[in-house]
């Protein structure tokens, strides 16, 4: 069964102390994982998408990796803006999206 | 584009009526899903739609829910009779199709009394 789980549930950081989260799947076949972000009372915001093993995307704060079996939302020196729920999920052969139940981040001025 | 649009952004009714939640989805957008937030499950796929047909309906929770999408552009979620623990948010997101990313509207807060 196609599984994805995250951890931490909840992390905090104080402002500056770098650190990642982690998403690790079980597909067969991955075609692509996706992180996005939710922000209290908003729907989840898109944020990178990777489809093989040792990609990598940056967006400012934000870099996430993949691997064979997981990947990494890297966040150096966080600001507490970038305070939110960060979820991830991949797609089953049906085009369906599945999502872990996501890291909750919070950081501390 | 404005996004996934979804109405009410928030709806409280009694136990037993009936709730109906709509969405647009993005134009252009082939695929449309209807998901469920709560503290306990997180995010839930209730039902997805390509080109309009409702392609897997096995995470709607039971008779209860039913959802349509008349056309490319409108779909609804109806909870007939509704309960408390419906409760919940509701979201609709759509994407191009194939496996490409997809964009969340914000979302109806329901709550069953």
């Amino acid at each position: 069964e196609d599984q994805v789980t995250q951890s931490p549930e909840a992390l905090r950081l104080q402002e500056g102390e770098s650190s990642s989260l982690n998403c690790s799947y079980t597909v067969s076949g991955l075609r692509g994982l996706f992180w996005y972000r939710q922000d209290p009372g908003k729907g989840p915001e898109f944020l990178f998408t990777l489809y093989s093993a040792g990609e990598e995307k940056e967006k400012e704060r934000l870099k996430a990796t993949l691997t064979k079996k997981e990947s990494f939302l890297h966040i150096t020196a966080p600001k507490p803006e970038d305070s939110a729920t960060y979820l991830c999920a991949v797609p089953n052969t049906g085009n369906q999206f599945y999502f872990g139940t996501g890291t909750s981040l919070t950081v501390i001025p | 584009d404005a996004g996934v649009i979804q109405s009410p952004r928030h709806e409280v009714t009694e136990m037993g009526q009936e709730v109906t939640l709509r969405c647009k989805p993005i134009s252009g957008h082939n695929s449309l899903f209807w998901y469920r937030q709560t503290m306990m499950r997180g995010l839930e796929l209730l039902i997805y739609f390509n080109n309009n047909v409702p392609i897997d309906d096995s995470g709607m929770p039971e008779d209860r829910f039913s959802a349509k999408m008349p056309n490319a552009s409108f779909s609804t979620l109806k909870i007939q009779p509704s309960e408390p623990r419906d409760s919940a948010v509701y979201f609709c997101a759509s994407s191009p199709g194939g496996y490409t990313e997809a964009f969340f509207g914000q979302g109806t807060r329901l709550t069953v009394v």
